[in-house]
Order: structure tokens, then sequence, then C-alpha cells
């Protein structure tokens, strides 16, 4: 069974540059059938979709979130990561990754998610 | 973006109720419609894709229909661990979008 887990720091600085990885374990990392995303969820509210990755390297992003936000993968690592840029208190949120089926677009598998404060 | 509504935002239940949520999408999505439920302090867990396929372990009990616009999430008896919030999901086109969610309380 495939499971992913979030890593990185959990206050970032307004203005810097938020980073986390996500870790995978299991058989699935390079299966064309999935694909692995970002999503986030502030305080309360609901959820919203960051951006894609596929094993290719290929990525697309929320056109709200574009002018800010990489995604990459290494597979020789068996993680992907996120990079969000020049961040503000409207970035606190709790953000997942996620493996994304290729067909459907559905999130079958999540990580536990980690929290990241936006706060100087 | 296709825009994703959900009705009602919250609701009241009693064990083994029959149980059904809304979703619309402000324009057609085929089948492209994902259900999931989230407990507190959780993540999200995929329980219907493809608007009618049961995810792999979810219970029989739920149950997913529609296509188009229109969307429902039906759980045919409401059990204890079922109350949560339920947010649907439309994947066809990017970028993916998400409903408000509906919360399950106990009655």
């Amino acid at each position: 069974q495939v499971q992913l887990q979030e890593s990185g720091p959990g206050l970032v600085r307004p203005s810097q540059t938020l980073s986390l990885t996500c870790t995978v374990s299991g058989d699935s990392f390079s299966d064309a059938s999935y694909y692995w995303s970002w999503i986030r969820q502030p305080a309360g509210k609901g959820l919203e979709w960051i951006g894609r990755v596929y094993i290719s390297g290929s990525t697309n992003y929320n056109p709200s979130l574009k002018s800010r936000v990489t995604i990459s993968i290494d597979t020789s690592k068996i993680q992907f990561s996120l990079k969000l840029s020049s961040v503000t208190a409207a970035d606190t949120a709790v953000y997942y990754c996620a493996r994304v089926n290729y067909g459907s677009g559905s999130c079958s598998n999540w990580g536990q998610g980690t929290l990241v404060t936006v706060s100087s | 973006d296709i825009q994703m509504t959900q009705s009602p935002s919250s609701l009241s239940a009693s064990v083994g109720d029959r149980v059904t949520i809304t979703c619309r999408a402000s324009q057609s999505i085929s089948n492209f419609l994902n259900w999931y439920q989230q407990k507190p302090g959780k993540a999200p867990k995929l329980l219907i894709y493809a608007a009618s396929s049961l995810q792999s372990g979810v219970p029989s009990r739920f149950s997913g229909s529609g296509s188009g616009t229109d969307f429902t999430l039906t759980i045919s008896s409401l059990q204890p661990e079922d109350f949560a919030t339920y947010y649907c999901q439309q994947t066809y086109t990017s970028p993916p979008t998400f409903g408000p969610g509906t919360k399950v309380d106990i009655k």
C-alpha cells in the first residue's frame, strides 16, 4: 500500500519561500497510471488544488498560484516537492500531498498533512 | 474555473438514517466527479470516483450518481463513523476544484 509523508518547516516568514517535500513509499511512484499533487486547506476552510507533477517531470499549476509555485519530482529519492514563493499570511494552511489516479483525476492516497504557518 | 456548489452546507442526522448530499457544477463535467470524506484533523479519504464508482475498501452503504452538472452522494444507513465533512471535486478541467463541503453531524 502506498504511503505519503509531507515534511518541511512549520513556520515560514512573510515574503519567504515555503518548501515542502513529499516522500512516497510503495511501488507506484514510477507507474504512469498515477501522478502527484499538492493540495492545501486553510483552517476551517475548504480544499484548494495547488498543482501536479507527472513522473516525466511535466507540471500543471493552479492559475491563482502559478506565478509563485514550483513543483518538482526526484525519482531517485522517490520524492516530489513544493515551493511557494513570496508567502503571506493567506498561505497559512495544512498542506497535503496526494497520489492521483490518471484516468479519473481522483486522489486515492493522501499524506497526513502538515501545517505551515506564515508569520513573522 | 468550474465552480462547485454543495447542498446542504450542513445536516443533522441519526444513526440509521438515509442521507443525501447534492453537488452541482457550474458547467457540464460529464462524470468527472469525485467524493471525499474528511474527519477533523485528518486528510480527506476518497469514497467515490467517476461519479459512481466505489473506491476499494469503502463500505457499500456509500453510493454516487449523476452526470453533467448534478451529482448525488447517498449514505444508505448512516453509521457512527460517518459523521464527517464531505467534499465533491471536479476533475473535468484544470484546475480541479472542490465544493465547499457538507458537514454531517449527530442529531
